[in-house]
């Protein structure tokens, strides 16, 4: 079975400072999906960013950006310029087929 | 647009007794849905899956159970709480696999006493 893994359990970045998360994950398919969700303290899931395995280019949303190591089978989320409102709890996740796998997740606090 | 409804919000239960949680998708047919359980400080935990009406996948032997009555209908259920039980239960749903985003509902924070 696919398992995710996020090695950072807790990470604090400085207000308008770029701080970096871990993820990898273990799989043999070739072709799969990867997403980062943010949990803020309302506990709402919400979609970070999402990378197809078979795109090379890194995936980028405004301040988000991922770094997709495929052969290293790793996974990270920069998040640039840290807002205070960045801070939330953050899940690494892979799917393949149907269902979707995430990892136990990062708590990032932003310091003012 | 597509909504998500999940509920009740919150729910305490006393050990024992049975659970029903409810999740309902609007604007759209044929979903994938899914339920997890989210323990205190932990990642998701994937409980069950589902692609269409009475197909259910189950990733963990436990006494909950699933079942999907309708299209967009998800129920997530317990003849007898225990106390592990307790915990955060989200219900997501997706157009299809592959890249399709799962969107969440609110969850249902379970206490079981």
């Amino acid at each position: 079975a696919q398992t995710v893994t996020q090695s950072q359990p807790e990470m604090s970045v400085q207000e308008a400072e770029t701080v970096t998360l871990s993820c990898t994950y273990d799989t043999s398919e070739s072709d799969y999906y990867l997403f980062w969700y943010k949990q803020p303290p309302s506990r709402q899931m919400i979609l970070v960013i999402r990378q197809e395995a078979y795109k090379q280019q890194n995936a980028t949303e405004n301040r988000f950006s991922v770094n997709f190591q495929k052969a290293a089978k790793s996974f990270s989320l920069k998040i640039s310029d840290s807002q205070l409102g960045d801070a939330a709890m953050y899940f690494c996740a892979y799917r393949s087929e149907d269902d979707m796998r995430f990892g136990a997740g990062t708590r990032l606090t932003v310091k003012p | 647009s597509q909504t998500i409804h999940q509920w009740p919000a919150t729910l305490v239960q006393p050990v024992g007794s049975p659970l029903s949680l409810e999740c309902t998708v609007e604007g759209t047919s044929n979903p994938n849905l899914y339920w997890y359980r989210q323990a205190a400080g932990r990642g998701l935990q994937l409980l069950f899956y589902s692609v269409g009406i009475g197909q259910i996948s189950s990733e963990v032997p436990q006494n909950l159970s699933a079942s999907r009555p309708q299209d967009r209908q998800f129920i997530l259920s317990s003849k007898k709480l225990l106390l592990s039980d307790s915990g955060f239960y989200l219900c997501a749903w997706s157009p299809g696999a592959g890249a399709n985003v799962l969107t969440f509902g609110a969850g249902s924070r379970l206490t079981v006493l």
